[in-house]
């Protein structure tokens, strides 16, 4: 079965440290991957996916994710955090043959201290 | 462009009652997802309608749980009873097809207590 591990809870930050919240997914196929974002009091929106290609990639608000086939892993990076970033993020995979259907890892909640 | 409507935002129930979700998605989307987010959890997914049918829902309790998509717009999922395993918080999404490179989009939610 499909599983997503995200290494840590709750990670908290001072403004313009820099970020990397770890994602690993274990499925032997081919998957897309995404990250999602819940601001608080907010809906969860997409914040980057991959899906082939380039293995880095940039999403909004200068978030980018590197995907390591070999590791299957799927990082969140971003090199200067803001208080606006305090939020809860959540890792997702999908295998390419189950339609629509989202695996979610367990979310990492992320407070920036101003 | 309005978003996934959902209601009620929030639910108290005491066990073995019944309790109704109500999803409104965006217009046009024919793909409709509803999601069980456990305290502490990720969100999971319970049941994915196209357009009126359903595509999967192999993590449905279904001795408890149903859930319809009549005329393939507006959903309803149902508890019936509720336990209290139940209390987390429902999501619903929508998307205009099926597969992930349509991407989702998901509702406020709806936050359930059983006591």
């Amino acid at each position: 079965a499909q599983s997503v591990s995200q290494h840590n809870h709750h990670v908290i930050l001072s403004e313009a440290a820099s970020l990397e919240l770890g994602c690993n997914y274990s499925y032997g196929g081919t998957v897309n991957l995404f990250w999602y974002v819940q601001y608080p009091g907010q809906h969860l929106q997409l914040l980057l996916k991959y899906f082939s290609g380039d293995p880095l990639v940039k999403g909004i608000k200068g978030f980018e994710a590197e995907f390591i086939k070999s590791k299957f892993s799927f990082n969140l990076r971003k090199p200067s955090v803001q208080w606006s970033d305090t939020a809860e993020y959540f890792c997702a995979v999908n295998a390419k043959n189950q339609g629509g259907k989202l695996i979610f890892g367990q979310g990492t909640e992320l407070s920036v201290k101003p | 462009e309005a978003g996934v409507a959902q209601s009620p935002r929030y639910k108290i129930i005491e066990k073995r009652q019944s309790v109704a979700f109500w999803c409104n998605p965006i217009s046009g989307h024919a793909t409709l997802y509803w999601y069980q987010q456990i305290l502490g959890q990720g969100p999971k997914l319970l049941i994915q309608f196209q357009n009126n049918g359903v595509v999967d829902d192999s993590q449905l309790p279904k001795d408890r749980f149903s859930a319809e998509r009549l005329k393939g717009v507006d959903s309803t999922l149902k508890i019936q009873p509720a336990k209290l395993e139940d209390s987390a918080v429902y999501l619903c999404a929508s998307s205009l097809g099926v597969g992930s490179s349509y991407e989702q989009y998901f509702g406020p939610g709806t936050r359930l207590t059983v006591t």
